[in-house]
């Protein structure tokens, strides 16, 4: 089946420093990947989408020059967090839709933590 | 724009008894509906999914959920409650094409002994 590899699955990083998490389809080519943030306790909300060889659509109120989002291939999507603060702590979640499975494929989750 | 509520952001059952977890859409054209279990700290399962096919669909670990059009529902139903079941349930909808999916806010199920 369709397979997303998201790594790293845990991260602590300084206050100010930049973390990259990387979404990598395994078995199909995923020309679009869906990145949400999950705080504790809440749900998934969409922070931006992204497509292979094109710029990334953000959510309203996603600041675009801190969640760097780079799809240079069709089975690699990175987020990179720029400058990371505490209030970035949270669970990153990277999501490709999946036509030959009628579905969406999730990456296992990254669980930054900015001290 | 599409969205789901969640009614009940915890349920709680024993064990054996039956699972009713809500979920309400809004759409503006037919959507695709989901429903994913969540364990703690981990990524999102998918339990069952609508796409136009049979309004009452089977997923896996005995789930099952029927669309109703009339009522704008897909319910999550499971008949017997294992103490396996308790986690964190998403309900979601998108439109056909893959659009992103916009998730409810989540129910957390409670299994007692």
């Amino acid at each position: 089946g369709a397979v997303v590899s998201q790594h790293p699955s845990r991260v602590i990083c300084k206050s100010g420093t930049s973390v990259k998490i990387e979404c990598r389809s395994l078995d199909f080519q995923a020309t679009t990947m869906f990145w949400y943030r999950q705080f504790p306790k809440q749900s998934l909300m969409l922070m931006a989408t992204s497509n292979e060889g094109s710029k990334a659509t953000y959510e309203q109120g996603v600041e675009k020059d801190k969640f760097l989002i780079n799809h240079a291939s069709l089975t690699l999507s990175t987020l990179t967090v720029t400058s990371a603060h505490p209030e970035d702590s949270s669970f990153y979640i990277c999501s490709a839709p999946h036509q030959v499975s009628d579905g969406y494929t999730f990456g296992s989750g990254t669980r930054l933590t900015v001290v | 724009a599409q969205s789901v509520t969640q009614l009940g952001s915890h349920v709680s059952v024993s064990e054996g008894a039956l699972v009713l977890l809500r979920c309400n859409y809004s759409s503006s054209v037919p959507p695709y509906l989901f429903w994913y279990v969540q364990y703690p700290n981990q990524g999102l399962q998918l339990l069952l999914k609508y796409t136009s096919a049979a309004t009452l669909v089977k997923g896996i670990n005995g789930f099952e959920a029927e669309f109703k059009k009339s009522e704008t529902s897909f319910h999550l139903t499971k008949p017997s409650a294992h103490m396996s079941d308790a986690a964190e349930y998403f309900c979601a909808v998108s439109l056909k094409g893959f659009q992103k999916l916009v998730f409810g806010t989540g129910t957390r199920l409670l299994v007692s002994p």
